[in-house]
């Protein structure tokens, strides 16, 4: 059974960074591209970013561009989220999900690890 | 970026009664492959959320067979032909077409009345 279990999430003030991890089971972890995706409590789903399979391309949503750096280890069958200057509204549960084998569709998610910038 | 704009938002269901929920786009999900990549996914209380369909009607494995999806181009509709309890939550669709930017709707939360 895949499964993905996030964590690291934090209280932490504006301007400070956090690391957050995910680790994957159950499936070829260096087989599949993988995301970050952030929800707001009682809003809805924002995509984060992207890293390919093999790590050689990431992409990012213009709100974290320059700030956030996703990276993974294969090795390790995990999957990284390093995140600097932090904001108010960077409030969220932060979700790792697998892409599919379409890389089109997302057929794993995590329980989601939640992030709180306050001071 | 692609805006998926989901109706309605609370969706209150007698059990055993049928359910629809719609997603429209704002740019139309056929991919330049051919397919359109269009999922709905639920999310039960408590729990992760869940894909049940794929390529606007392909049910995942396991999924019963009460859950339908239809549409094409910018219009779709989740369908569950009979509410039963373990249905309530929050279902969302993705579009997967604009990738890598994945972008979802709003949630509809269903609750049996």
């Amino acid at each position: 059974e895949m499964r993905l279990v996030e964590s690291g999430g934090a209280v932490v003030q504006p301007g400070g960074s956090l690391r957050l991890s995910c680790s994957a089971s159950g499936f070829i972890f260096s087989d599949y591209a993988m995301h970050w995706v952030r929800q707001v409590p009682g809003k809805g789903l924002e995509w984060v970013s992207l890293i390919r399979w093999d790590g050689s391309s990431t992409f990012y949503a213009d709100a974290v561009r320059g700030r956030f750096i996703i990276s993974r280890d294969n090795s390790k069958n995990s999957l990284y989220l390093q995140m600097n200057s932090l904001k108010h509204e960077d409030t969220a549960l932060y979700y790792c999900i697998k892409e599919d084998y379409s890389g089109y569709s997302v057929d794993c998610w995590g329980r989601g690890t939640l992030v709180t910038v306050s001071s | 970026d692609v805006v998926m704009t989901q109706s309605p938002l609370s969706l209150p269901v007698t059990l055993g009664q049928p359910a629809s929920i719609s997603c429209r786009s704002t740019q139309s999900l056929v991919h330049t492959d051919g397919n359109t990549y269009l999922n709905w996914f639920q999310q039960r209380p408590g729990q992760s959320p869940r894909r049940l369909i794929y390529k606007v009607s392909t049910r995942d494995s396991g999924v019963p067979d009460r859950f339908s999806g239809s549409g094409s181009g910018t219009d779709f509709t989740l369908i569950i032909s009979r509410v039963e309890a373990e249905d309530v939550g929050v279902y969302f669709c993705m579009q997967g077409t604009h990738w890598p930017s994945y972008t979802f709707g709003q949630g509809t939360k269903l609750e049996i009345k």
